[in-house]
């Protein structure tokens, strides 16, 4: 079964950029993903759908700032410009055939 | 505006039942697949299971954890996504959220719900 593996947590600083990992196991690489950011105290919000060849797709209203890139077995989320509001968990998401698989999420703080 | 509003979370003793409820509004609920997802406190998220579309008849799914316990169902008519919850264990507490998949599933979440919170404790 498809396992997603996400570091708990990063750190950057204000106005700097920042790349969360998201590496997918026992299943293909090809696999998709989508990345999601849950501020504190708040539901997840969805950031974008991220391909195995690097292409993506943003949810609506989601600046810029966000990107997505892919490698091999690993997805990554990068967010420029570090913004306050940006300080939150990150979870990847991926799916198959009547399953749907989280990583652990990654607790990013601005500093 | 796209939108999925839970109801129906609170406080209940282990071994009871619940049901909750997704009102949909602003897309065509019909054609989704639609699933929940839970977070207990201070873990991460974790998926409950999935109903499928009329086209695929309403086939469902549950993660391991659930599975015997929890029934989802839908009502295309009344736009509406449903979760009852039997033989409720002190680790089903948690905040559960109704989500939409993007067409064509299975695929990413891109809609979520505000979440509503299950607490099971005696």
């Amino acid at each position: 079964q498809l396992v997603l593996t996400q570091s708990p947590s990063a750190s950057a600083s204000l106005g700097a950029s920042v790349k969360v990992t998201c590496t997918l196991s026992n299943g293909p690489t090809s696999y998709a993903i989508a990345w999601h950011q849950q501020q504190p105290g708040k539901g997840p919000r969805y950031l974008m759908k991220l391909n195995s060849d690097g292409r993506y797709k943003k949810g609506d209203g989601i600046p810029d700032r966000f990107s997505g890139s892919s490698s091999g077995a690993e997805r990554y989320l990068t967010i420029s410009r570090l913004q306050s509001e940006d300080e939150a968990d990150y979870y990847c998401q991926s799916w198959g055939a009547g399953i749907q698989v989280f990583g652990g999420g990654t607790k990013l703080t601005v500093l | 505006e796209v939108q999925l509003v839970e109801s129906g979370g609170g406080l209940v003793q282990p071994g009871g039942s619940l049901r909750l409820s997704c009102a949909a509004s602003g897309f065509t609920f019909s054609d989704h697949y639609m699933d929940w997802v839970r977070q207990a406190p201070g873990k991460g998220l974790e998926w409950v299971g999935l109903i499928k579309n009329k086209g695929n008849t309403y086939t469902t799914d549950y993660a391991a954890s659930v599975k015997g316990r929890f029934t989802i169902s839908r009502d295309d008519s009344k736009k509406s996504l449903y979760l009852q919850m039997n033989s409720l264990k002190t680790e089903d507490t948690a905040v559960y959220y109704c989500t939409r998949e993007q067409l064509v599933s299975p695929n990413a979440f891109d809609i979520w719900g505000q979440g509503t919170t299950v607490t099971v404790s005696s």
